[in-house]
């Protein structure tokens, strides 16, 4: 079992330009939720996923929008990046809908830095 | 607003004691709480988590103490070990109305055990 994949790893950014990151979510999972992880502090939640649809969202602009695809796996598109986006951008993954009770699984985040 | 606090931000334990980090909440309505632990470069993995209707959890080394009146819970780490060195995080979720299953993160606490 690969467990909750992410890619890229690493990307670099310059101010303005747009990112997709992208998450596999681990096997048998069915809702995907994206954090944002600032140095040296907790992940924020941006928003979650279910049935191809968002079903909840965090505090975070119009410009952070999201995509769940047939198979489960998701996207995180942010665009008219700022300096403040560049952090650990997590996805974690759940079986059976949403539920707090649900052991949400991350992936190692990709480390996005705007320029 | 921060929906959990967690303290110390730091903390340094020599092998063989004992490690303790406390969280606090507001909001009543939260039902259930995680810890998880963060290696660098990896994302966060659920360690121990507790519901309200019980005062204290044990996994192994790893127990969650719950005082649902003071509103807080804290993670203690038995013979800690230099392994155990990593950033622990504590959460708190809702099990019903529009936000169930997002997950509010404390700051997070950067263990350290010397050996």
């Amino acid at each position: 079992d690969a467990g909750v994949t992410q890619s890229p790893t690493h990307l670099i950014k310059t101010r303005g330009q747009q990112v997709t990151l992208r998450c596999s979510p681990k096997s048998g999972h069915d809702t995907v939720s994206w954090y944002q992880q600032a140095l040296g502090q907790g992940p924020q939640f941006i928003f979650q996923y279910y049935e191809e649809e968002e079903r909840q969202r965090g505090n975070f602009p119009d410009r952070f929008s999201g995509h769940q695809f047939p198979n489960y796996s998701s996207e995180l598109n942010v665009n008219a990046l700022l300096l403040g986006d560049s952090a650990l951008y997590l996805c974690a993954s759940s079986r059976g809908g949403v539920s707090s009770y649900n052991e949400q699984f991350f992936g190692p985040g990709t480390r996005l830095t705007v320029l | 607003q921060q929906q959990v606090k967690q303290s110390p931000q730091s903390l340094i334990v020599q092998k063989g004691g004992i490690s303790i980090i406390n969280c606090a909440y507001e909001n009543t309505a939260f039902d259930y709480f995680p810890w998880y632990q963060q290696f660098p470069g990896k994302g966060p993995a659920l360690l121990i988590a507790i519901r309200p209707d019980v005062s204290e959890k044990k996994e192994g080394r790893f127990t969650i103490s719950f005082n649902k009146s003071a509103k807080q819970f804290s993670l203690h780490i038995m013979d800690s070990q230099p392994g155990d060195s990593a950033t622990y995080f504590c959460a708190a979720s809702y099990a019903r109305g529009s936000t169930l299953g997002r997950l509010y993160f404390g700051r997070g606490t950067q263990l350290t055990v010397w050996p």
